[in-house]
């Protein structure tokens, strides 16, 4: 258990559903992300929340929308996706975010996404 | 560009040693992760380098030179359970992680 709990773990959709990845942290850390982790390829940091703020959007398509309401909790929002999204989406904390230190990143077992 | 060189897949015997390399070309270093990613699970936090030379933890070890862009993992009596992907990440000047692809690494019994 690494304190950073997502659910669903898997997920099948097709192009015009909308569902939503949810992710929880029992760390108290300030900082949450969401990464795109594809089949031989780096991780692709998507979004970044610093103390509910986020902080970092690396050119994701709107077709992907974050929220964190709290910092304890981190949704992905998705909507109208492409087959290329299918993929393992992976949520992470740390205590503190980028550039403040102690950015150990705690994982989640991530969601893997099939879009049809 | 920045860019981060791992091996694709890597195969050892168990009870042997095995050496994952890293090199890297960032804008800057302000330190180097190791990370372990068991099949369907979470990456788990192994190592951080940001000082030249070696840091021993157990049978793992990593090792940094920041002259040479060049880092590894050095997994020590191998056993089946250490079968997983190990992510190299360095964080450049902005404090932002870039990734490497990862290393599959297969033990045999």
């Amino acid at each position: 258990e690494t304190g950073v709990t997502q659910t669903p773990r898997h997920l099948v959709m097709g192009m015009t559903n909308k569902k939503s990845l949810k992710c929880e942290q029992h760390l108290g850390h300030n900082a949450m992300y969401w990464y795109k982790q594809s089949a031989k390829k780096p991780l692709e940091l998507m979004f970044v929340y610093n103390f509910k703020e986020q902080t970092e959007n690396n050119s994701v398509p709107s077709r992907f929308s974050p929220e964190c309401p709290n910092s304890s909790h981190l949704f992905l929002h998705l909507h109208t996706l492409q087959p290329e999204d299918s993929a393992l989406y992976l949520c992470a904390s740390s205590q503190e975010g980028p550039g403040g230190g102690n950015e150990k990143l705690f994982f989640g077992s991530g969601t893997q996404l099939s879009v049809l | 560009g920045q860019n981060i060189d791992q091996p694709t897949e890597m195969t050892a015997t168990e009870g042997a040693i095995v050496q994952i390399n890293c090199t890297y070309q960032t804008s800057g270093f302000n330190g180097l992760f190791w990370y372990q990613q068991h099949a369907g699970e979470a990456p788990t936090f192994l190592s951080y380098n940001v000082l030249d030379g070696l840091e021993e933890k157990g049978r793992f070890s990593s090792f940094l030179s920041r002259s040479k862009g060049y880092s590894y993992l050095l997994l020590k009596e191998l056993q089946m359970k250490d079968s997983a992907s190990y992510l190299c990440a360095v964080r450049d000047s902005n404090y932002q992680l870039i990734w490497g692809a990862g290393t599959k690494l297969i033990i045999k019994p």
